[in-house]
């Protein structure tokens, strides 16, 4: 069974610096992009950003709201994704999630993080 | 990038009744390969979204007949044969051709 456990929100205050992490399980996660969405107050849907695989170099590609503010890294050895937010506004206060788009199964997403951006 | 209306914005529905949501994307999702890269989710209250199609009309794994995918190109719908309370949630569709992913604004599914 695919799982995607994230970690890391919290409450952070303007202009700092936050990182989240994505546990993930049940499928060959070297093999497969992952992706960061966020979903502001239970309505809209963003996407943050996807890093690729190794064989295609772990290719990163951001939304232009987040980009060179945001960085997606991964490591393979420990099945684990993760996010590094540093120049953090309110408008970046989200539940954010990571997804992996599976073969014959579709998009599977973690339960979330809250980050809350606040002074 | 590419622009996913969807519609309605809400939608009350009968126990029992059948119910039908609309996705429509500003560029065809439609790729060279024959797939339709257009995914149908939904929401229920504090959960994360769970797909329910993938790839414009394949059925994720354990759910249940009752919903279906179509369209093809740049108009799909989502279908449930017969709602059931259960069904309650925000349900949404998302391209996942190219990026930036992008999501329709999602329908609230609703019981009467």
């Amino acid at each position: 069974e695919v799982q995607l456990v994230e970690s890391g929100g919290g409450l952070v205050q303007p202009g700092g610096s936050l990182k989240l992490s994505c546990a993930a399980s049940g499928f060959i996660f070297s093999g497969s992009a992952m992706h960061w969405v966020r979903q502001v107050s239970g309505k809209g849907l963003e996407w943050v950003g996807r890093i690729r695989s190794e064989p295609n170099n772990y290719g990163t590609e951001y939304a232009a709201s987040v980009r060179g503010r945001f960085t997606i890294s991964r490591d393979d050895s420990k099945n684990t994704v993760y996010l590094q937010m540093s120049r953090l506004k309110a408008g970046d206060t989200a539940i954010y999630y990571c997804s992996v788009h599976l073969k014959a199964q579709g998009g599977k997403w973690g339960q979330g993080t809250l980050v809350t951006v606040s002074s | 990038d590419i622009v996913m209306t969807q519609f309605p914005l809400s939608l009350p529905v009968t126990p029992g009744e059948p119910a039908s949501i609309s996705c429509r994307s500003s560029q065809s999702l439609l790729n060279s390969n024959g797939h339709n890269y257009l995914d149908w989710y939904v929401q229920k209250p504090g959960q994360s979204p769970q797909v329910l199609i993938y790839l414009g009309s394949n059925r994720a794994s354990g759910v249940p007949d009752r919903f279906s995918g179509s369209g093809s190109g740049t108009d799909f719908t989502l279908k449930i044969s017969r709602v059931e309370a259960a069904d309650v949630g925000l349900y949404f569709c998302m391209q996942t051709l190219q990026t930036p992913l992008t999501f329709g604004g999602g329908t609230k599914v609703e019981i009467k």
